[in-house]
């Protein structure tokens, strides 16, 4: 069974970047089983996709956020990572990491992101 | 693009049945599957039904899901309602560029 955990500052200044980083064990993030996934829930509201990457060549992301998103994978470490730019306070949330073949299968425990100074 | 328009909240006793809806503003319901998750109070999403109707092993007969083109809507069922299933439930689907498209959730009160 494939788990996930992501990792990252919690705490990141307007206008900074955003970076976290998911780590995959209990499967090969290079299987092409999956596409990965991030997806981000502020407090009290919905879902939002944020985007995804199937190699390192291959990526999608929400047209909302595409100017700002950058999804990276690297296989000798098992991980796939996020790079969100510019950030406001409006992307505080928390951040969850999800493998995506029928739907989003498998999620993490997700992390708390807070933008503030 | 498209939304997924979901009911805010919808309640219901134990024991009974209940449906959540899922209209698709534009194109078909059935031009792309639908998945729905459900999430307790401070958990990850899980999948209780994915491509429009199965469900992934572990989750109970009790949860069915099924499209309606003619009301261009998925709808999640949920009967013999027991306490546990109290949560929030997503609806998402994919546009024509495989974009994702997550419904604005529903909030389940099971009293």
């Amino acid at each position: 069974q494939v788990q996930l955990q992501e990792s990252g500052p919690g705490l990141v200044k307007p206008s900074q970047t955003l970076s976290l980083t998911c780590t995959v064990s209990g499967g090969s993030i290079s299987s092409g089983s999956y596409y990965w996934s991030w997806i981000r829930q502020p407090a009290g509201k919905g879902l939002e996709w944020i985007g995804r990457i199937y190699t390192s060549e291959s990526t999608n992301y929400n047209p909302s956020l595409k100017s700002r998103v950058t999804i990276s994978v690297d296989t000798s470490k098992n991980q796939f990572s996020l790079k969100l730019s510019s950030v406001t306070a409006a992307d505080t949330a928390v951040y969850y990491c999800a493998t995506e073949g029928s739907g989003f299968d498998y999620w993490g425990q997700g992390t708390l992101v807070t933008v503030s100074s | 693009n498209f939304m997924l328009t979901q009911p805010h909240s919808v309640s219901e006793s134990p024991g009974k049945t209940v449906t959540i809806s899922c209209t698709r503003s534009s194109g078909s319901i059935a031009s792309n599957y639908v998945q729905w998750y459900q999430q307790r109070p401070g958990s990850s999403p899980t999948t209780v039904i994915y491509e429009d109707n199965q469900r992934p092993s572990g989750v109970p007969d009790r949860f069915s899901g099924s499209i309606d083109s003619s009301s261009n809507s998925a709808s999640l069922t949920i009967s013999g309602l027991k306490t546990e299933d109290e949560a929030d439930y997503y609806c998402q689907s994919y546009d024509s560029s495989n974009y994702v498209v997550f419904g604005g959730g529903t909030k389940l009160t099971v009293l």
